[in-house]
């Protein structure tokens, strides 16, 4: 299987802090994606960082992609209450279909 | 724009019934996709399709058919109903370039006694 690993499997923080969530993957991607789910919703994309990039910023979100240590991290800063959820990366190892492989995911929770 | 609508959001099945779950985006979007959602297994690829008249098998497509007739519909079809199949299902879509974020609909809960 080329589904990814995430850990934390959970992380609890207090509303300020930071959060770093962590993804390693198997073999060469074309791309990685993280996502966010709010609970009983479905997933809704929050940045996608490219094979040749190494970090991207998109308002209190960054990423990191290492290609040498297949690994991806999402940190999210100034957490705030609304930031939980669980949080996905996922995975596109390219070819004509393009399809995604998502890993298990953390489980988020801001306290206020 | 609606986005992906699935329908319906929930349901309960007997062992052996059959139900088709619906599933529209009106994005214009080439490529559609179904997973499914169990707890401590992340999202699993059940098929795929990257246009009309063209499918494919995902990672766990074993009980499941699909079909894609038009560019906006993607029905998931459960033949014979087990209990294995009680799962949380979300539809998605992307325009065909790998570069595209994923829409997800909002999901449809199914219970298989």
């Amino acid at each position: 299987s080329q589904q990814g690993e995430e850990d934390p499997q959970a992380l609890s923080i207090q509303e300020g802090e930071n959060a770093t969530m962590n993804c390693s993957y198997k073999t060469s991607i074309n791309n990685l994606q993280w996502y966010r789910q709010n609970s009983g919703r479905g997933l809704v994309h929050l940045i996608l960082i490219r094979s040749n990039e190494r970090e991207k910023h998109s308002g209190r979100l960054r990423v990191t992609l290492d290609t040498s240590k297949k690994s991806s991290s999402l940190l999210i800063t100034a957490s705030r209450a609304a930031d939980t959820a669980s949080y996905f990366c996922a995975m596109n190892y390219g070819g004509s279909q393009g399809n995604l492989i998502f890993g298990k995911g953390t489980k988020l929770s801001v306290k206020p | 724009n609606a986005g992906v609508t699935q329908t319906p959001k929930f349901q309960v099945l007997k062992t052996g019934q059959s139900m088709t779950l619906q599933c529209a985006q009106d994005m214009n979007h080439e490529y559609m996709s179904w997973y499914r959602q169990d707890p401590g297994m992340g999202l699993r690829l059940i098929h795929y399709s990257v246009g009309a008249g063209i499918t494919d098998q995902g990672e766990v497509p074993n009980g499941y058919n699909v079909s894609r007739s038009t560019t906006e519909d993607f029905p998931l079809r459960l033949l014979s109903a087990a209990p294995s199949q009680t799962s949380v299902y979300f539809c998605a879509s992307r325009g065909l370039e790998n570069y595209n974020e994923q829409f997800f609909g909002p999901g449809t809960r199914l219970t298989v006694l």
